[in-house]
């Protein structure tokens, strides 16, 4: 299975609202992310979970929360999001990086986030 | 700080004919790895083709290749007779051998005229 699957694929949420987007992969695969890609731009990395634990969070606010409850589930908790929020969340998993290793990543679909 | 560079905001190619996307990149390192990703309208991004720094031979992915010239830090991406399902956004993308972070292009829209 070399699948990375999301949902929900789209998500539309006032800035009041508190809703989870859920990722996973049965790679096992221990690196584990987040992005946020805009339209026509790549994608920014949020966060990398490495075997189950926050090992890079790129200064993201306190709005978005991850939590990665296994090595195949990650979660992204969204509270008091602002419309400039919205955009295509990506998930994607790799091998645990080392020398020598390449590091490629497999991304899934996405969600399709919109703030009112 | 490493960068990649993809200085075609766009291209556009006739169908069954070839194209070649610009990557550039700059490292002061020497273990690393090189990527092409495709992401179509759809927007499910997609490994195309991978290089290794160390290998001197350009990958080859079916009718995807690589003109990889190390000492002049290019990275270039030929899709030889084009499809209509090639049409897409590719980022070209740059990770160090021991790092998590993929350092990537700002994209290059690939329009394929039938």
């Amino acid at each position: 299975d070399t699948e990375v699957t999301q949902t929900p694929k789209h998500l539309v949420m006032g800035m009041t609202n508190k809703k989870s987007l859920k990722c996973e992969q049965h790679m096992g695969h221990r690196a584990m992310y987040w992005y946020k890609q805009k339209a026509k731009k790549p994608p920014e990395l949020m966060f990398v979970y490495s075997y189950e634990k926050l090992s890079i969070n790129e200064s993201v606010p306190s709005r978005f929360s991850p939590e990665c409850p296994n090595s195949s589930l990650l979660n992204l908790h969204l509270h008091a999001l602002q419309p400039e929020d919205s955009a295509l969340y990506l998930c994607a998993s790799s091998q645990e990086g080392a020398s020598g290793l390449y590091n490629e990543q497999f991304f899934g679909p996405g969600t399709r986030l919109t703030v009112l | 700080a490493q960068t990649v560079t993809q200085s075609q905001p766009e291209m556009s190619v006739q169908e069954a004919e070839t194209v070649t996307l610009s990557c550039t990149y700059d490292t002061s390192e020497s273990d690393y790895y090189l990527f092409w990703y495709k992401q179509p309208p759809s927007r499910q991004m997609i490994l195309v083709i991978r290089q290794e720094a160390y290998k001197q031979q350009n990958a080859t992915e079916n009718r995807f290749s690589v003109n990889f010239q190390k000492a002049a830090k290019s990275f270039s991406l030929k899709i030889s007779d084009s499809q209509l399902g090639d049409a897409a956004m590719y980022f070209c993308a740059y990770c160090e051998g021991s790092n998590y972070q993929l350092i990537w292009g700002a994209g290059t829209k690939l329009i394929i005229k039938p």
